[in-house]
């Protein structure tokens, strides 16, 4: 059984789509994520829900829209997509313990490419 | 604020030779600290992890780490390169909230024969 699921793996699309992004983790994880690797292959958070309501909200554009229909669930959606937007999207869930531990389970992507 | 610097962005050896990926840290709260790998279009794979338990830890597919907070450093090694451990790896630490992770810029790890 997948842990952390994504679909589509690839998604070709033209400038101006909306496109949709979906996550699923079985894990029973609280906190969900959503990443962006660009083409240098640099990591960056954009998102982070816990049990549903949004943690984390990076400086991204509000083109990028995410909704959580429930804690195992974390969908990313993309309005009126731009040539930059093109880059590897991740989606992670983890169940952070006491502290600051927060050891997170990576799902294996969607490779989004903007023509 | 937590960063992370992965120096060398590629390291080249042969089969059978050591490998040291090198990572460091800043933080201003005790670290959590992470090493994951990357194959190629691959999601990421957590190789290993410091939680304060104990300097050196070990990993998966006979990798270890040794945290020193004297250098501030969390360098990865394994002692014997094998052709599959090509790939990119990624060395990252809990931002401070204990929210996200921040991630360096990665190593990519090239085994030739």
């Amino acid at each position: 059984d997948t842990a952390v699921s994504q679909t589509p793996k690839y998604l070709v699309t033209q400038m101006g789509n909306d496109k949709s992004i979906k996550c699923e983790q079985n894990l029973g994880h609280d906190t969900m994520y959503w990443y962006k690797q660009d083409s240098k292959k640099f990591l960056k958070i954009m998102f982070s829900y816990n049990n549903k309501e949004l943690i984390i909200n990076e400086t991204v554009p509000n083109r990028f829209s995410p909704k959580s229909p429930d804690k195992a669930h974390l969908n990313l959606h993309i309005n009126s997509l731009e040539l930059g937007d093109s880059a590897v999207y991740f989606c992670a869930s983890s169940q952070p313990t006491s502290g600051l531990y927060n050891e997170q389970f990576f799902g294996p992507g969607t490779r989004l490419t903007v023509l | 604020a937590q960063s992370v610097t992965q120096l060398g962005s590629h390291v080249s050896v042969s089969e059978g030779a050591l490998v040291l990926l090198r990572c460091n840290y800043s933080s201003s709260v005790p670290p959590y600290l992470f090493w994951y790998v990357q194959y190629p279009n691959q999601g990421l794979q957590l190789l290993l992890k410091y939680t304060s338990a104990a300097t050196l830890v070990k990993g998966i597919n006979g990798f270890e780490a040794e945290f020193k907070k004297s250098e501030t450093s969390f360098h990865l090694t394994k002692p014997s390169a094998h052709m599959s451990d090509a790939a990119e790896y990624f060395c990252a630490v809990t931002n401070q909230a204990g929210t996200a992770l921040i991630f360096g810029k990665g190593t990519t790890l090239s085994v030739s024969s």
